[in-house]
């Protein structure tokens, strides 16, 4: 089974408009650490932000927030006033926290931010 | 800020031969990996690395594959005979602890493979 699911695998947005992209997961760890990563044209693997299973409150860092649904095991980004930069594909990934290390990837969603 | 550095950014290399991917994690971390992108496929998980010994490996990090942190800071990824298949963008990743708000993993900026 998936571990990760993203089921976009493109969406267009309009410069300056909000955009959410969906992820839900699927663990039976009641531990464990969610995490989106942009990935620009360029290549490179940028980390955005970081949501814990037992934080209370959904993640924020600057345009971006994390929509923490627990009992749906959704964690959806929200982009706020979206830029040209914002152009990437971008990743959901997940840590069990139970005896694991390593960080597991959903297949990406294609962000393109319209002018 | 502190990076993780990936050197070479591009290898070809012919089918067969052996080749070396090198990384400089950053110099707090205690956790290394190596995950590999197939061009535009998800990202997947290679191997983990902790306390001088893989701690974790999948499926796809067969006997062609080996890592090594030979000198305490760099951490290397060995593939003994290249197949075509092994052509991809191959990350670096290093984190300072595997939980909580400060366990996200630092990616280098790849090695792209291609296997000739």
């Amino acid at each position: 089974a998936q571990k990760i699911t993203q089921t976009q695998p493109g969406m267009f947005v309009q410069e300056k408009e909000a955009v959410t992209l969906d992820c839900t997961y699927d663990t039976s760890d009641p531990s464990y650490g969610l995490f989106w990563y942009k990935q620009p044209s360029s290549g490179e693997m940028i980390f955005l932000i970081y949501q814990g299973s037992y934080d209370q409150q959904n993640a924020t860092e600057g345009r971006y927030s994390l929509n923490f649904q627990k009992a749906r095991k959704s964690a959806n980004l929200v982009i706020s006033a979206s830029q040209l930069g914002d152009s990437a594909m971008y990743f959901c990934a997940m840590r069990e926290d139970g005896g694991y290390q390593k960080v597991t990837f959903g297949t990406g969603t294609k962000l393109q931010v319209i002018p | 800020e502190p990076e993780v550095t990936q050197t070479p950014s591009h290898q070809v290399t012919q089918m067969g031969q052996e080749v070396i991917l090198r990384c400089v994690p950053i110099s707090n971390h205690l956790y290394f990996y190596w995950y590999r992108q197939i061009l535009g496929q998800k990202v997947e998980f290679l191997v983990s690395f902790y306390n001088n010994e893989i701690s974790e490996k999948s499926e796809i990090f067969d006997d062609q594959f080996s890592v090594e942190r030979p000198d305490g800071s760099n951490f290397t990824l060995k593939i003994r005979s290249t197949k075509l298949e092994d052509s991809a963008m191959y990350f670096c990743a290093s984190t300072v602890r595997t939980g909580g708000p400060n366990s996200p993993l630092h990616f280098g900026n790849g090695t792209r493979l291609t296997v000739t």
